[in-house]
């Protein structure tokens, strides 16, 4: 079944606590990227990849790394977590740029 | 700097009264113009890609226009289960950002 995989679906954790939030897409899509989703600030682009070893900012990039070794995943690393990370974290594929996107199933985060 | 703004922010319809949801955006060259569908707690779904102006897509009740400022979400006779939020994306050619609307939230009463 083609899907896109992030794990973990919930997560609590302590402020500075390092973290990495996994995402895996088994369509040999050229595309991902990831995105946050706030009440009142909709859906936010963190970082996105358009190949294997190129990544570029969104419009929310500020305490977050991503890398793209392989190209089925995409892991989002929060180095150093802080209370106003707590949100509702998405990765996507798509084929390539320009084309429709296919979305994991959401990850929540709570930083305390 | 790109930027899309949905309008309304929250619509509630009686089932089977048609409505037509707005997406207004601006962006340096159009590469595409997404409509997605998302049901509370869960990712978005895909539902349209539009490239350029005079462009229409049907899917059963749903039917999406594109013009140069602007795209349009055309719900007729909606039913129940059509209730979700609709959010609205675009991306330009020059890089490979995708900027999303704040969505509207559906309500279809019976």
């Amino acid at each position: 079944e083609a899907q896109v995989t992030q794990n973990p679906r919930y997560l609590i954790t302590v402020t500075g606590k390092k973290l990495t939030v996994t995402c895996s897409q088994n369509m040999n899509h050229e595309y991902m990227s990831w995105y946050r989703q706030d009440p009142g600030l909709g859906l936010r682009q963190i970082y996105y990849s358009m190949n294997v070893e190129v990544t570029d900012k969104g419009d929310v990039p500020e305490g977050y790394k991503v890398s793209r070794k392989e190209k089925r995943n995409f892991p989002l690393i929060l180095e150093s977590p802080s209370p106003n990370q707590t949100s509702l974290y998405f990765c996507a594929s798509s084929p390539d740029a320009g084309t429709e996107a296919f979305f994991g199933q959401g990850t929540r985060l709570t930083v305390v | 700097e790109d930027q899309v703004t949905q309008s309304p922010e929250a619509l509630r319809l009686q089932e089977g009264e048609s409505s037509s949801l707005n997406c207004s955006y601006t962006v340096s060259g159009l590469r595409g113009l997404f409509w997605y569908r998302q049901d509370p707690g869960k990712g978005p779904e895909f539902l349209f890609t539009l490239y350029s102006a005079g462009e229409e897509k049907e899917k059963e009740r749903l039917k999406a226009t594109l013009t140069k400022k602007e795209s349009f979400l055309h719900i007729t006779a909606p039913k129940p289960e059509d209730s979700a939020t609709y959010l609205c994306a675009v991306q330009g050619y020059q890089g490979g950002k995708l900027i999303f609307g704040q969505g509207t939230e559906l309500s279809v009463k019976p």
